[in-house]
């Protein structure tokens, strides 16, 4: 069973970056690819991006190259999210999905960690 | 890349079926049968109900199916209930290697 647990929420200045993380377990850490998701306030979901945890490669959708990183930790199996530059724009939720590797769908969802970006 | 297109709202009565479109191009709904559906409760975590354009996971009711024609995947409800009452997202891969969402459905029960 696919456990995702994501960190606590943030609250940023316009200008500063945040580093969201998640925690995988209940499964082989490079068994799954992780995606992340944003939803801001009564929004839809937008895809940012996704990361291979075997060998750390990286998509990263359109609207978000240059601004966001993705990484992974295979000792703690942790991903990693970091989005730069924020803007009030970036207040949202943001979730980590977990996608069996071949499968193209993530069946399995973090509870979300909220980033706030306030002046 | 752009967002899937999908109707702001759709509504029904209870028992009634409902459809929701998911249109794309044939670069992302259209070139794989990689289309999954997502149903969303307010404030709750988005719940997996469709993969490959129209398998259900287990422990997803069959009265949920998808389906596909060309650059537009569709998402059928039917027998509608009050708790069907939620958001409904589309989300396809690309040829990219990139993946997308659809705008979200409304979907309410009169």
């Amino acid at each position: 069973q696919v456990h995702l647990v994501q960190s606590g929420p943030e609250v940023k200045k316009p200008g500063a970056s945040v580093k969201v993380s998640c925690k995988a377990s209940g499964y082989i850490f490079s068994n799954y690819h992780l995606h992340w998701v944003r939803q801001a306030p009564g929004q839809g979901l937008e895809w940012m991006g996704l990361i291979n945890p075997r060998d750390g490669d990286t998509s990263y959708a359109q609207n978000f190259q240059g601004r966001v990183s993705m990484t992974r930790d295979t000792s703690t199996t942790t991903v990693y999210m970091e989005l730069t530059s924020l803007t009030f724009d970036d207040t949202a939720v943001f979730y980590c999905l977990g996608e069996c590797n071949g499968c193209y769908y993530p069946e399995s969802w973090g509870r979300g960690t909220l980033v706030t970006v306030s002046p | 890349q752009s967002a899937l297109t999908q109707p702001a709202s759709v509504s029904g009565s209870p028992g009634q079926s409902i459809t929701i479109s998911c249109t794309g191009t044939s670069s992302d709904v259209g070139a794989y049968n990689y289309v999954s559906w997502y149903q969303q409760h307010p404030g709750e975590v988005p719940k997996f109900m469709i993969y490959d354009v129209s398998n259900r996971p287990s422990g997803v009711s069959n009265r949920f199916s998808g389906s596909k024609s060309g650059n537009t995947a569709s998402l059928t409800i039917s027998g509608l209930q009050a708790d069907d009452e939620a958001d409904y997202y589309c989300f396809s891969y690309t040829t990219s290697n990139t993946y997308v969402f659809g705008t979200g459905t409304k979907v309410t029960v009169l």
